[in-house]
């Protein structure tokens, strides 16, 4: 079983809509939880990261953390077709200057 | 400003030749990576250091050496061992955080490697 898990997708969604992107993790003591974006050709950039139970929004980018099923997921919410990227899930099992581990990555088509 | 500075952007190398990827950040980051990334693949992670003069195998380390003379310095040589070293590979850095939590990796932009 994989540590990180991600839809490879593609996951297209139309302009405006809310996109959703879904990472399962296997690790039951993971602690961390961050979401990047990257775009083809560049080097992951971060967008978000969660360390509690719920919802964290920041702008249009919503990530929530459900410990007990071991789930995180990305909300994008009016979705623009600069969206358009591979989104990286990467999930620590704890310990500050550890490793991370990252899943595949979901890749999001948002069409005008 | 602050940030990771990896080069070259682009490197050939020949059979047979070691080549070393330079990898420099000034955000007083006590970690540093290197990640090796595929064409449609996530990211691998080859070696990791936390401190100094110390450093830790990751996933994939086989045909690969680091060291980790400076804080801020942390090259990564491709050895002729490595077999199929055509990738991107990206170094990335994180800090301490005093409640033992894992803070989120900044990356530098990447060195294309490629075969002669």
């Amino acid at each position: 079983q994989k540590e990180v898990e991600q839809n490879s997708g593609p996951l297209s969604v139309p302009e405006g809509a809310i996109a959703s992107l879904n990472c399962t993790y296997s690790d039951r003591g993971s602690q961390s939880f961050f979401w990047y974006r990257q775009y083809s050709g560049k080097s992951p950039e971060l967008i978000m990261f969660i360390y509690s139970n719920g919802d964290k929004e920041d702008g249009r980018f919503t990530a929530q953390l459900n410990k007990a099923s071991q789930y995180v997921s990305l909300l994008i919410r009016d979705s623009q077709p600069s969206d358009s990227a591979t989104y990286l899930c990467a999930v620590s099992r704890g310990s500050t200057l550890g490793r991370l581990y990252f899943g595949r990555g979901t890749q999001l088509t948002v069409w005008p | 400003d602050g940030g990771i500075t990896q080069s070259p952007k682009y490197l050939f190398r020949k059979e047979g030749q070691n080549v070393t990827l330079s990898c420099e950040q000034n955000l007083n980051h006590d970690a540093m990576y290197w990640y090796r990334q595929d064409p449609g693949q996530g990211l691998r992670l080859i070696y990791y250091s936390q401190i100094v003069n110390d450093f830790q195998k990751g996933d994939i380390a086989e045909g690969y050496s680091v060291s980790r003379e400076k804080k801020e310095s942390f090259p990564l040589t491709v050895t002729s061992a490595q077999k199929n070293p055509t990738a991107f590979y990206l170094c990335a850095s994180s800090g301490w955080d005093r409640r033992n939590l894992a803070q989120p990796q900044h990356f530098g932009d990447g060195t294309r490697l490629s075969i002669l």
